[in-house]
């Protein structure tokens, strides 16, 4: 019963340094989505994918890649790490709800990346 | 524009005092969902309640219950005789639009500490 997995939990980089942090969800879920946390500002959404071969940005997607190439994983590459990039990411994934049910669903989210720019 | 505000930043109460998170939100959606999560120590996010914007029942699950009122557009959140495992943030989100894309507004979120 893993849910959403995200690896590595930790990760300290110096800045320029790529990097990818991978997420995995075996729940068959059609949308993911990557979220980071900063103190005082909740977490805010970098990019989403409803679906293999489909992603979007979100509010602070600038630093940031995303692709999708199979329903489950949905890895976020950093490709030039700066200090402002040091964050708490989240994962997180959902199902589409059945049409017809209003009663919407569950988000489920990773326990998080803890990642530091140097 | 769409925002959920969290004006309490931190609070503070003693164990077995009742306490009260508050969430404003900010939608032009008719069709939106509100949510809850909590985010102990340990750094995981926790997922304690969704409403969804045509239900405006209030919930009651054990010593948590929630406030939901379009009118104020708010869904509070009370912890009944809290508890020091009760310490944690606390964030509030909202859905909005059509779909179900996952894709969330998150409040500040407020810092719950217990103590015993």
């Amino acid at each position: 019963n893993a849910g959403v997995t995200q690896t590595p939990k930790f990760q300290v980089l110096k800045t320029g340094q790529s990097m990818t942090l991978q997420c995995a969800q075996d729940m068959n879920h059609e949308y993911m989505s990557w979220y980071r946390q900063d103190p005082g500002m909740g977490l805010r959404l970098i990019h989403y994918s409803v679906g293999a071969g489909i992603t979007d940005q979100g509010e602070v997607p600038n630093g940031y890649n995303v692709s999708r190439s199979t329903t489950e994983d949905f890895p976020l590459r950093l490709l030039s790490a700066a200090p402002s990039q040091t964050s708490v990411y989240f994962c997180a994934s959902n199902s589409r709800t059945a049409k017809g049910d209003s009663s919407g669903n569950t988000i489920y989210f990773g326990e998080g990346s803890w990642l530091t720019v140097v | 524009a769409q925002k959920v505000t969290q004006a309490q930043t931190e609070i503070s109460v003693v164990e077995k005092e009742d306490v009260t998170l508050d969430c404003v939100y900010e939608t032009r959606d008719t069709t939106y969902y509100l949510f809850w999560y909590k985010q102990p120590p340990s750094g995981e996010l926790v997922f304690l309640i969704r409403r969804n914007s045509f239900d405006e029942q209030n919930e009651i699950s054990g010593r948590y219950s929630w406030n939901f009122q379009k009118s104020t557009s708010s869904f509070n959140f009370t912890i009944t005789a809290s508890q020091v495992v009760d310490s944690a943030v606390y964030f509030c989100a909202l859905r909005h639009g059509s779909g179900n894309t996952g894709k969330l507004i998150f409040g500040q979120g407020t810092t719950l500490q217990v103590k015993p």
